[in-house]
């Protein structure tokens, strides 16, 4: 079975400053995708960011970009310049089969 | 492009009761998920439909929950004998012909 661990529950950075989010997974699939999600407080998911596992270059949208390293299965995300509104949990998942498998998430504050 | 949208977004029931959700997806969407999320957790799959098709269930969908989508448009989720445990958000989303799933807002189930 797919498993996705992050391993920080909780971050904090300061404002317009870089932080990085740990997510690692395990899977015997070589065709997947993965993907982070933002869920602020009260608010619905939305997705930041997906990666193909076929593609070697790593996703960027603006700010927000990854380190996905297929070997060592790891999947990180990077946020520059955050932003008060950046502030949320964040959900690392995998997907393969039609379904996701989402890790435990990391709840991000960011200080002013 | 509404979104995908989910009633009720909060419901309370007493232990016992049978309760009903109901999820509308991207219109143009042809797969829709049902997932499980408690406090603190990340998203659990439970199920998912191609078009009216129920393709899979997850072992945590036991009997006493049944999922439908009619003529492949919107889906609802049923509860029969409510159990405290069930108390969870529960999410549903849409996807088209690429692996991105939209999430609708969740319906909170708080079980008495």
């Amino acid at each position: 079975a797919q498993t996705v661990t992050q391993s920080q529950p909780e971050m904090s950075v300061q404002e317009a400053e870089t932080v990085t989010l740990s997510c690692t997974y395990d899977t015997s699939e070589s065709d997947y995708y993965l993907f982070w999600y933002k869920q602020p407080p009260s608010r619905q998911m939305i997705l930041v960011i997906r990666q193909e596992a076929y593609k070697q270059q790593n996703a960027t949208e603006n700010r927000f970009s990854v380190n996905f390293q297929k070997a060592a299965k790891s999947f990180s995300l990077k946020i520059s310049d955050s932003q008060l509104g950046d502030a949320a949990m964040y959900f690392c998942a995998w997907e393969g089969a039609q379904k996701l498998v989402f890790g435990q998430g990391t709840r991000l504050t960011i200080n002013p | 492009d509404t979104g995908v949208s989910q009633d009720p977004r909060h419901k309370i029931t007493k232990r016992g009761q049978n309760v009903t959700f109901r999820c509308d997806p991207i219109s143009e969407h042809n797969r829709l998920y049902w997932y499980r999320q408690t406090l603190g957790q990340g998203p659990e799959f439970l199920t998912y439909f191609q078009n009216e098709a129920q393709l899979e269930k997850s072992r945590l969908l036991s009997d006493r929950f049944s999922a439908e989508r009619p003529k492949g448009s919107f889906s609802t989720l049923e509860i029969q004998r409510t159990e405290q445990g069930d108390s969870a958000m529960y999410l549903c989303a849409s996807s088209g012909w690429y692996n991105e799933q939209f999430f609708g807002p969740g319906t909170r189930l708080t079980v008495l």
